[in-house]
Parts: structure tokens; C-alpha cells; sequence
């Protein structure tokens, strides 16, 4: 049973324009969530990440944004550039344990310069 | 400071053959954890360690054991290998996963084959 999904196994975007990625979870008991990227042949690198008690938080051109009662987290990447093709996955952490992540099944970003 | 650390890269067993893939972090990291990573399915936690002698089951545990020995490494053992083992696995650590939700460091990948 997967808790976290992603729906959009690819997007493709415009060198310079928006790139939005969506996640959703189905169990309330998430607290903390996370993005990670990962390149071919590499392991995933952490990007930014969101506490329950916060909707958005930004680092630099990566913005995240919670939407509790819809249990949907979004990454947003503005301007997108072409290293930024890759993909990303969505996590989460339930309050309950703390001890085990949640991965989605990622999105593969492709960004045409 | 190495960060993550896995051995070996690539692997080819045969069905029913045994093995153990190496995981070493320098970081005084107290959880680690290992994944597998299959097409449609993200990664998928088959272990997990809080600490030294203490490990966990993750979603998908069976035909892997683990052991924490040491706070630097953390093994995971195939026990008798099976084409639905075929997959990329990682290895990753936090500092405390449990008290801060710390962010993961994941290690560069193991690409197993079973046929």
C-alpha cells in the first residue's frame, strides 16, 4: 500500500519557467516531509524539507508547499535550469515512530534548454 | 570524511546463492537504513538502525538479515538470492533520525542482478 505518491512519473519544462512537482500522502500521522533529487547512477541528495506545523518554506530557487488537509505537498523550482533535470522523490515521516521514511515513486524532471 | 560508503557497485548471483552488501559511514551517524529501489515502486526500506546491536524491519525485510555491530557499518545479507532481489540498493544514515528528523545521506548505490 503505497502512503506516498507521486501521479506524474515525468514532466518536461522550459529552460527559465516553473517547474511543479506534486505529492500526496494518505496517512495523517506524516509530521515531516522531504524532497530529495537523484541523478542516474547516484544516490538521492537531500533538497529541502517541511515541518506539519509550517505551509511553506523556501531555499532559494526551491520553494515547498503543505496543504494538510488536502494531504498534498508540492516542490516548486523557479527559474527551472537544465541541471535540474532528474529525479525527485517526496518523503515523509510519520509521528508515531520517527524512524522510518516514506519514499514516493518520483518524477522524473526533464528541463529543455 | 568519505560520507556513505557501499560495496561493491555491481553484482551478478545466481538463484539461491548467498551474499552481503558493505555499508560504512564516517559521520558518528546513529541510524542507518538500507533501500531498494525498483521502476514504478520508489525506494523501499528493507532495514533500519537506531544504534549499535539495535536493528529494525522495514516495509519489505524478507530475505535480508542485517546486523550493527559497530556504529560505522551496516551489512545487509542476502541469504539465499532470488531473481525478485534484482535491484538497486542503497545504504543511507542520519544523525538521529527519531529526535530531529534529520535529513538522510544516502550512499552511491549497489546494482544487484540475480539470475
Amino acid at each position: 500500500d503505497q502512503q506516498v505518491k507521486q501521479n506524474s512519473p515525468s514532466l518536461s519544462v522550459q529552460e527559465g519557467r516553473i517547474s511543479i512537482l506534486n505529492c500526496d500522502y494518505t496517512n495523517s500521522m506524516f509530521d515531516y516531509f522531504l524532497w530529495y533529487k537523484k541523478y542516474p547512477a547516484e544516490g538521492p541528495t537531500f533538497l529541502i524539507s517541511i515541518s506539519s506545523i509550517k505551509d511553506k518554506n523556501e531555499d532559494g530557487r526551491f520553494t515547498v508547499f503543505l496543504n494538510k488537509s488536502a494531504k498534498h505537498l508540492s516542490l516548486h523550482i523557479v527559474p527551472s535550469q537544465p541541471g535540474d533535470s532528474a529525479v525527485y522523490f517526496c518523503a515523509a515521516i510519520p509521528v508515531s515512530t520517527g524512524n522510518q521514511f516514506y519514499f514516493g515513486t518520483g518524477t522524473s524532471l526533464t528541463v529543455i534548454p | 570524511n568519505a560520507g556513505v560508503t557501499q560495496t561493491p557497485k555491481f553484482q551478478v548471483l545466481k538463484t539461491g546463492q548467498s551474499m552481503t552488501l558493505q555499508c560504512a559511514q564516517d559521520m558518528n551517524h546513529e541510524y542507518m537504513s538500507w533501500y531498494r529501489q525498483d521502476p514504478g515502486m520508489g525506494l523501499r526500506l528493507i532495514h533500519y538502525s537506531v544504534g549499535a546491536g539495535i536493528t529494525d524491519q522495514g516495509e519489505v525485510p524478507n530475505g535480508y538479515n542485517v546486523s550493527r555491530s559497530t556504529t560505522e557499518d551496516f551489512p545487509l545479507r542476502l541469504l539465499s538470492a532470488a531473481p525478485s532481489q534484482t535491484s538497486v540498493y542503497f545504504c543511507a544514515s542520519s544523525y538521529n533520525l527519531a529526535a530531529s528528523y534529520n535529513e538522510q545521506f544516502f550512499g552511491p548505490g549497489t546494482r544487484l542482478t540475480v539470475l
